[in-house]
């Protein structure tokens, strides 16, 4: 069957780095997709790999590794407001897209 | 404001009961999708359209059912609601359908709880 693995809640001091990782099975490979999702809000779309390396964008950052089945978001100077949940999807080779269960971030002051 | 209205924003039902929940979008996007969201478990497709016209089943269809009667509208009925479909549910959409790289654009969500 299909799979995305992702760890149910990190937490990390307000200011510091967090890596949350992300594993996956699924039926072919089309890209990988990370969405943050505030607390009884609407995900909205971070990042998007479809190739092996590291994407930046401003304090966030995607890793992907296909060989390896894997992927991270790196978030870095941690603010407050990136306490949420981040979902990683990965899209099949029907160009279905499967959810992992999301990572629950909680920052501390 | 461009992008996806749902309603209701939250609704409690009976069993039994008919219930639709709507979904617009103004970005005239080709693609919609109705997902549901539940505590410990990934986002799960119920139904999807790739255009104007089509729809398509999800991983969790039963119990579900959709039209696209245009590019804007995708509205998606419980014909008889049962409690295990307690759940948020979120429309989302994307500029095309099926193939590439389809960032989804979501709804505020309807949260709906069955009794």
């Amino acid at each position: 069957g299909q799979n995305i693995d992702q760890p149910t809640e990190m937490t990390a001091t307000e200011g510091a780095i967090v890596q949350i990782n992300c594993t996956y099975q699924t039926s072919g490979f089309n890209g990988l997709f990370w969405y943050q999702q505030h607390a009884g809000e609407a995900p909205t779309f971070l990042s998007y790999n479809v190739l092996d390396g590291l994407e930046e964008k401003g304090r966030f950052s995607s890793f992907l590794s296909r060989s390896k089945g894997y992927s991270y978001l790196l978030l870095k100077e941690l603010q407050m407001k990136d306490s949420a949940s981040y979902l990683c999807a990965v899209t099949d080779s029907n160009y279905q897209l499967i959810w992992g269960a999301g990572t629950k971030l909680i920052i501390k002051p | 404001i461009a992008g996806i209205t749902q309603a209701p924003t939250s609704q409690i039902l009976a069993a039994g009961r008919r219930m639709t929940l709507r979904c617009t979008q103004d970005m005239r996007h080709n693609a919609m999708y109705w997902y549901r969201q539940d505590l410990g478990l990934g986002l799960r497709l119920i139904h999807y359209s790739n255009t104007a016209g089509t729809t398509g089943k999800g991983e969790v269809p039963d119990g579900y059912s959709v039209s696209r009667a245009n590019t804007d509208d995708f509205p998606l009925t419980l014909a008889s609601a049962v409690p295990s479909q307690t759940s948020v549910y979120f429309c989302a959409s994307s500029e095309q359908g099926a193939e590439g790289a389809n960032v989804l654009t979501f709804g505020a969500g309807s949260r709906l709880t069955v009794l």
